[in-house]
């Protein structure tokens, strides 16, 4: 159980695009999404957290306007990567939770290449 | 302000010999610890983890972890290393309430010559 899925697992596209990432929980229903960057031999940072059918929470330095977070489903998540620059080319993962766990459930992450 | 040290970013182990990954948190109440597994280019799969409860806790694929309340560690270990483990592993900590927010650690990047 607690299965995590991303689409699409790799995305390559030019620079000035948007792209939309969606993360799915697939057998429970997830009351909260957390969406991570991972830059090539580092560690996970965290990018926002969303709760179902509110507005996404931004951790300092990331901006809400480039990374527009959707949570419109309990099963359901979307970043969408406004006007990518290659500087945003990354590994991205989604994690979900629901509530009264303490524990996250990760996809298997999403690798966007801007050129 | 929460914390995770891996104070390890790369170790290099013969196959069959035993493993030890360390982990260091700071946090000021009980924390919930993690273990991850990342294959190149894939997500994260959860090794272990502990709540509560007996401080050695037994994961997936032979994997072993003790919580250390004194030293503030929750050390990884694995009596005898396959080339399949050869991957990079993070150490996490579980904080502000029952969201499952998560700091990670920098990770450990694990070598595993034959």
């Amino acid at each position: 159980g607690a299965v995590v899925s991303q689409h699409p697992s790799r995305v390559i596209c030019k620079s000035g695009t948007s792209v939309k990432i969606e993360c799915r929980s697939l057998d429970f229903q997830a009351t909260t999404m957390f969406w991570y960057r991972q830059f090539p031999k580092q560690s996970l940072m965290l990018m926002a957290t969303s709760n179902e059918g509110s507005k996404a929470t931004y951790e300092q330095g990331v901006e809400k306007d480039k990374f527009l977070i959707n949570h419109a489903s309990l099963t359901l998540s979307t970043l969408t990567v406004t006007s990518a620059h290659p500087e945003d080319s990354s590994f991205y993962i989604c994690s979900a939770s629901w509530a009264s766990t303490n524990e996250q459930f990760f996809g298997p992450g999403t690798r966007l290449t801007v050129l | 302000a929460q914390s995770v040290t891996q104070p390890d970013i790369h170790i290099t182990v013969s196959e069959g010999a035993s493993l030890e990954l360390r982990c260091n948190y700071s946090y000021g109440a009980t924390p919930y610890l993690f273990w991850y597994v990342q294959s190149p280019g894939q997500g994260l799969q959860l090794l272990l983890k502990y709540f509560s409860g007996d401080t050695l806790v037994q994961g997936i694929k032979g994997f072993e972890a003790e919580f250390k309340r004194s030293q503030s560690s929750f050390n990884l270990r694995k009596p005898s290393v396959h080339w399949s483990d050869a991957a990079e592993y993070f150490c996490a900590v579980g904080y502000g309430g029952s969201q499952g927010n998560l700091i990670f650690g920098k990770g450990t990047k694990l070598s595993v010559k034959p």
